[in-house]
């Protein structure tokens, strides 16, 4: 059973910043792409950014672009996802999600618990 | 962006109710929609990929439908489990979007 395990949020100042991390454990195959997406408490779901499967295609919301950067190590089935320049409306509950696909649909499964970042000062 | 609308917001029903929820793509998706559930406190979890396949492990009762830009979750028999609220993603374009959430309670 794959399974994915985020870690790193906290409280920051406006202006600062954090890296958080995704661990996948049983996964059968190296080439799957993961996604990162937030949840401010109580409200909807923002998709946040993403990389492919080799690790050399990106992509990102609007709202972070130029401020977060999202990398992997294959070599120990890890994600990362840095965050810069934080602003108060970036405070939310991440998640982070590996990207199932099938004939060129695709989907988030499974998700992590999510980690908590709140930038505040 | 592809915005995604979802109806109703909120919905109160009861152990046994036949529930449907509604999304409404702001252009033609094809297929390319998901349906998550999510309860308080948890991570969001797929229940229906590329408009009505079932994700394994999740009861017959769920039913995705749709197609082009409107598309249905209809949950045959409602059970206590199933309170929640439940989110639409369309995955035809970047970036991907949720829809609003629709909140099952308890009647």
């Amino acid at each position: 059973e794959v399974q994915v395990l985020e870690s790193g949020g906290g409280l920051v100042q406006p202006g600062g910043s954090l890296r958080l991390s995704c661990a996948v454990s049983g996964a059968t195959s190296g080439i799957y792409g993961l996604t990162w997406v937030r949840q401010v408490p109580g409200k909807g779901l923002e998709w946040v950014s993403d990389i492919g499967g080799s690790g050399g295609s990106t992509h990102y919301a609007d709202s972070v672009t130029g401020r977060f950067t999202v990398s992997r190590d294959s070599s120990i089935d890890m994600f990362y996802l840095q965050l810069n320049s934080l602003r108060a409306e970036d405070t939310a509950v991440y998640y982070c999600a590996i990207v199932a696909d099938y004939n060129s649909f695709n989907w988030f499964d499974p998700w992590g618990q999510g980690t908590l970042v709140t930038v505040s000062s | 962006d592809i915005q995604m609308t979802q109806s109703p917001s909120s919905l109160s029903a009861s152990v046994g109710d036949r529930v449907t929820i509604t999304c409404r793509a702001s252009q033609r998706i094809s297929s390319y929609l998901n349906w998550y559930q999510q309860k308080p406190g948890r991570a969001p979890k797929v229940l229906i990929y590329a408009a009505s396949n079932l994700q394994s492990g999740v009861p017959s009762r769920f039913r995705g439908s749709g197609s082009g830009t409107d598309f249905t979750l209809t949950i045959s028999s409602l059970q206590p489990e199933d309170f929640a609220t439940y989110f639409c993603q369309q995955s035809f374009g970047t970036p991907s979007t949720f829809g609003p959430g629709t909140k099952v309670d308890i009647k």
